[in-house]
């Protein structure tokens, strides 16, 4: 199993660029996740989907959307990039696990850097 | 969903046993309390996680007290590779919508 993979690794964009950065998890798992995380600083939930074609806004959803077209991919898409959203995005997903909080598989991240 | 205070930082020396406390004074009654470690440049990865009472697993033990307001995240015999962050969570069994890290406490593990 690869696990949870994320592309690309690493972008520059220009600030009003748009760009999509791909989740993909071979887990089979229902949850997943995008964050951000801002250096220094903890993870940030964006966005999040429990399952394919549903998609939720998180703790910091403004400037990004989402979309789970497919059960193994999760979208996070920039449509006019800003300085404010160079930061390292991770993906994750879960599955569920009835009565306890499910642990998260987190990808290797994306890094991010707007000009 | 329950806040959680850690220590920004920490340093031992190799080989001792390290203690990481996590205060969650209004956790909730079906909250879990789960903890993280993060490399440099990598995502965080499950280290534990437990409901009351104590947990050990390969990796570490958590001591959670009968009020559950506070964890102990406990590292055996640490070693230069334990350096890391490291993430309290308490979250609902279901629906993670609002779910943080905060900032985790950094490890440094000194030769």
């Amino acid at each position: 199993n690869a696990g949870v993979t994320q592309t690309p690794k690493f972008r520059v964009l220009k600030t009003g660029q748009s760009m999509t950065l791909l989740c993909a998890q071979d887990m089979n798992h229902e949850y997943m996740y995008w964050y951000r995380q801002d250096p220094g600083m903890g993870l940030r939930l964006i966005h999040y989907s429990v399952g394919e074609g549903t998609t939720a806004k998180g703790e910091v959803p403004d400037g990004y959307n989402v979309s789970r077209l497919k059960k193994q991919n999760f979208l996070l898409g920039l449509e006019s990039a800003a300085p404010s959203q160079t930061s390292v995005y991770f993906c994750a997903s879960s599955y569920p696990t009835s009565g306890r909080t499910e642990t998260q598989y987190f990808g290797p991240g994306t890094r991010l850097l707007v000009l | 969903l329950a806040k959680t205070t850690q220590p920004i930082s920490m340093d031992s020396y190799e080989g001792q046993e390290v203690n990481i406390t996590c205060s969650h004074n209004n956790i909730a009654t079906n909250d879990y309390i789960t903890w993280y470690q993060q490399f440099p440049s990598q995502g965080p990865r499950f280290i534990i996680q437990g409901y009351k009472t104590k947990v050990t697993n390969e990796v570490a033990s958590l001591f959670i007290p009968a009020d559950r307001k506070s964890s102990t995240l406990s590292l055996p015999r640490v070693s230069l590779s334990d350096t890391a962050v490291y993430y309290c969570l308490v979250g609902v069994p279901f629906g993670n919508e609002k779910l943080t890290f905060g900032t985790g406490t950094r490890l440094t593990i000194i030769p």
